[in-house]
C-alpha cells in the first residue's frame, strides 16, 4: 500500500503571497490532519477533515485553511504570507479518526518565505 | 491554556541502557494521548495510542503505561539500540463538547551510543 504522499517537497514564496499544499492519503483512509512544525513552537496541530468537512481545528488564524475532496485528498492553504509561516507542513491521515487511531505521517513540504 | 510537558528534554545513554521518559498533561478531559518516534530526515511514526487509565502498550522493547488520574504517561525503552536515537513525541487529546484539541510536548531527544 502506498504511504501519505505530499506536493510539493519544498516550496520558496514571499511575504504577501499565498500558497497551496497537497496531500494524499493512504488508499482507504478518510481523516486526513495537518500540522506545522517550527523550530520554536514545535509541532503544532492545524486541522483535521473528514468526509469533505473540517471536524477539528487548532488555534491558527484564518490565513490557514483547507478542504478535502470526495477521493480524500486534501489541500491546505495559507494566504499572505508571512516570515513566520516558513516551516515543515506534515500531513498524516487514519482511518476514521485523527484521535482514537495511528496516524502515518506523509514526508512533508519544506515552506520558506521570504 | 492546556499545557504538555515532556521530560527530559535530551537524554543520552549508552548501547544496553534502559531508560524512560515522561510525558505530562492535564488531567481533566482526557481524550486520548499518542507517542510517536521522530528520527532525522523522517517523518513521524506512531508508537502508541493510550486511552484507557491504566493502559499499557508494548511494542518490541518498548512499552508505554499511562496514568489518566495523576496526567502523566511513561515511555520505556528496554536495552537501547543506536536505531532508538530519535525524538520521541506525546500528543494529548482533550474533549470539549465543540470539538477536539490535540497538543503535542516538545520532545524529549534521545541518543544512543554504541
Amino acid at each position: 500500500k502506498a504511504g501519505v504522499t505530499q506536493t510539493p517537497r519544498y516550496l520558496i514564496k514571499t511575504r504577501g503571497q499565498q500558497v497551496t499544499l497537497s496531500c494524499s492519503p493512504i488508499s482507504g483512509h478518510r481523516s486526513v490532519s495537518w500540522y506545522q512544525q517550527t523550530p520554536g513552537q514545535g509541532l503544532q496541530f492545524l486541522f483535521e477533515y473528514f468526509s469533505e468537512t473540517q471536524r477539528n481545528k487548532g488555534n491558527f488564524p484564518g490565513r490557514f485553511s483547507g478542504r478535502q475532496f470526495s477521493n480524500s485528498r486534501s489541500e491546505m492553504n495559507v494566504s499572505t504570507l508571512e516570515l513566520g509561516d516558513s516551516a515543515l507542513y506534515l500531513c498524516a491521515s487514519s482511518l476514521e479518526s485523527a484521535y482514537q487511531e495511528t496516524q502515518y505521517f506523509g514526508p512533508g513540504t519544506r515552506l520558506l518565505v521570504l | 491554556i492546556l499545557n504538555v510537558e515532556q521530560s527530559p528534554q535530551s537524554l543520552h545513554v549508552q548501547e544496553g541502557d534502559s531508560t524512560n521518559f515522561t510525558c505530562s498533561f492535564p488531567s481533566s478531559n482526557f481524550y486520548a494521548l499518542h507517542w510517536y518516534r521522530w528520527e532525522t530526515a523522517k517523518s513521524p511514526e506512531a508508537l502508541f495510542v493510550m486511552t484507557l487509565n491504566g493502559d499499557e502498550k508494548k511494542k518490541g522493547r518498548i512499552s508505554a503505561t499511562l496514568n489518566t488520574k495523576e496526567g502523566y504517561s511513561y515511555l520505556y525503552i528496554k536495552g537501547s539500540q543506536p536505531e532508538d536515537s530519535a525524538t520521541y513525541l506525546c500528543a494529548f487529546i482533550s474533549y470539549y463538547n465543540q470539538g477536539g484539541k490535540l497538543i503535542f510536548g516538545q520532545g524529549t531527544e534521545l541518543s544512543v551510543k554504541p
